[in-house]
């Protein structure tokens, strides 16, 4: 089983959709979570962190479930500047991080 | 944003050729990372540097030699190069420690071995 897990996609969705995206890793005493958003030619930029209770930042949800050790964003009313890959990303170690390849996201008008 | 910055943006090489790639981070961390990210694969861990001790070596071929001198500069020498290292090199930092801390990149050093 890979360590982080996700769907590539693309996901193509028009604007104003809700989509949602989900991650499954493998390592059961990861403690750190995290979305990242990247387009293309780009770095990573932290999306938002995920908490075990659940966490919400303007359209963005993200859901942590450590008994099926699975991760979800939830995005609402999408816009086409959401349009980008996002990779999902579970600490693996003292300061390392593991990251998925990424679920892409297609936003039409 | 300028929080971590990398350079050069772009380099071309050849296999003979000796390089460097420069990360510096204005954010106060203590950690620093390289990665690589090829085409249709996920970021590859390659070294770790906590309070400028190398904590984790991911296994790099030895033609990859980091150099970090303090905690706000990070190197990676290249030399002998293949073409299969063509990639893009990223540079992140973080606060060291375990716990919930973030990895801010820099934009990375789009490289290509002829």
């Amino acid at each position: 089983r890979k360590e982080v897990e996700q769907d590539p996609g693309p996901f193509n969705v028009p604007e104003g959709a809700t989509v949602a995206f989900n991650c499954t890793y493998s390592n059961s005493a990861s403690q750190s979570f995290f979305w990242y958003r990247q387009d293309c030619r780009k770095e990573p930029k932290l999306l938002m962190s995920v908490y075990s209770s659940g966490n919400e930042d303007g359209r963005f949800t993200a859901q942590l479930n450590r008994a099926s050790q699975y991760i979800s964003l939830l995005i609402r009313d999408s816009k086409l500047s959401d349009s980008a890959t996002y990779l999902c990303v579970v600490n693996s170690g003292y300061s390392t991080l593991t990251f998925g390849k990424g679920t892409m996201l297609l936003v039409s008008p | 944003e300028t929080g971590v910055t990398q350079t050069p943006r772009h380099l071309v090489m050849g296999m003979t050729n000796k390089k460097s790639l420069k990360c510096e981070q204005h954010l106060g961390h203590n950690a620093m990372y390289w990665y690589k990210q090829s085409a249709k694969k996920p970021l590859e861990l390659m070294f770790v540097y906590n309070f400028k001790e190398q904590t984790e070596n991911n296994s790099v071929p030895s033609r990859f030699s980091p150099e970090c001198p303090n905690s706000s500069h990070l190197f990676l020498h290249l030399h002998t190069l293949q073409p299969e290292d063509s990639a893009l090199y990223l540079c992140a930092s973080s606060h060291a420690g375990q716990g919930l801390y973030e990895q801010y990149f820099g934009p990375g050093t789009r490289l290509t071995v002829t």
